[in-house]
């Protein structure tokens, strides 16, 4: 059974870089049918993507973040993680990783981490 | 990037009865549309993809319909359990983009 959880630190100050890893269980990560993307959601707020790694490992990033955010993947450790820089209060959010198909049209997130809170504050 | 748009925001309804959602894509999306609810403090659940396709355990009452820039949930009779916030999400191009929820309430 596929399972994703994510971990990294809780609380941030401003200027800061954002540091998460998303550590998957039940499935290889360098599987061709797969692709890795992290979701955002702040306080009271609705779904932001923010980005997501291919089997390729190409990316694609949300433009609104592209400039401070970068995606890796270590295969060894079958997980994938999420760099944000220069972080401010605004990007204090739950962030959940997830899971999508790589076929074209196919990017639909079928599978959910249960999500971490960071919180950005001096 | 195309912006997805729900409607109501909040459906206040009753168990057993039925409840339709809206979202609505700034530009054809054709059937590259999922629909997901999320309960507090869960993360979302896929319930439906290419804006019409059951996902694996999702329930028969749910059902989706729409192409192009129009698309329907609909819950033919809600149970204690349907009560959440559901999220469009479409998937027809980069950047990926979510609709800004529906929340379902008693």
């Amino acid at each position: 059974q596929l399972q994703l959880q994510e971990s990294g630190p809780g609380l941030l100050k401003p200027s800061e870089t954002l540091f998460l890893t998303c550590t998957v269980s039940g499935a290889p990560i360098s599987s061709s049918s797969h692709s890795w993307g992290w979701i955002r959601q702040a306080p009271g707020k609705g779904l932001e993507w923010i980005g997501s790694l291919h089997s390729t490992w190409s990316m694609n990033y949300n433009p609104s973040l592209e400039s401070r955010v970068t995606m890796s993947v270590d295969t060894s450790k079958n997980h994938f993680s999420l760099r944000l820089n220069s972080v401010t209060a605004a990007d204090t959010a739950v962030y959940f990783c997830g899971r999508h198909d790589s076929a074209p049209y196919q990017a639909y997130f079928d599978s959910w981490g249960q999500g971490t809170l960071v919180t950005v504050s001096s | 990037e195309i912006v997805m748009t729900q409607s109501p925001a909040t459906l206040s309804v009753s168990p057993g009865e039925r409840a339709t959602l809206s979202c609505r894509a700034s530009q054809s999306i054709s059937s590259n549309l999922a629909w997901s609810l999320q309960k507090p403090g869960q993360a979302p659940r896929l319930l439906i993809y290419d804006a019409s396709t059951r996902a694996t355990g999702t329930p028969t009452r749910f059902s989706g319909g729409g192409s192009g820039t129009e698309f329907t949930l609909t819950i033919s009779s809600l149970q204690s359990e349907d009560f959440a916030v559901y999220y469009c999400q479409q998937y027809h191009e980069w950047p990926i983009t979510f609709g800004g929820g529906t929340e379902v309430v008693i």
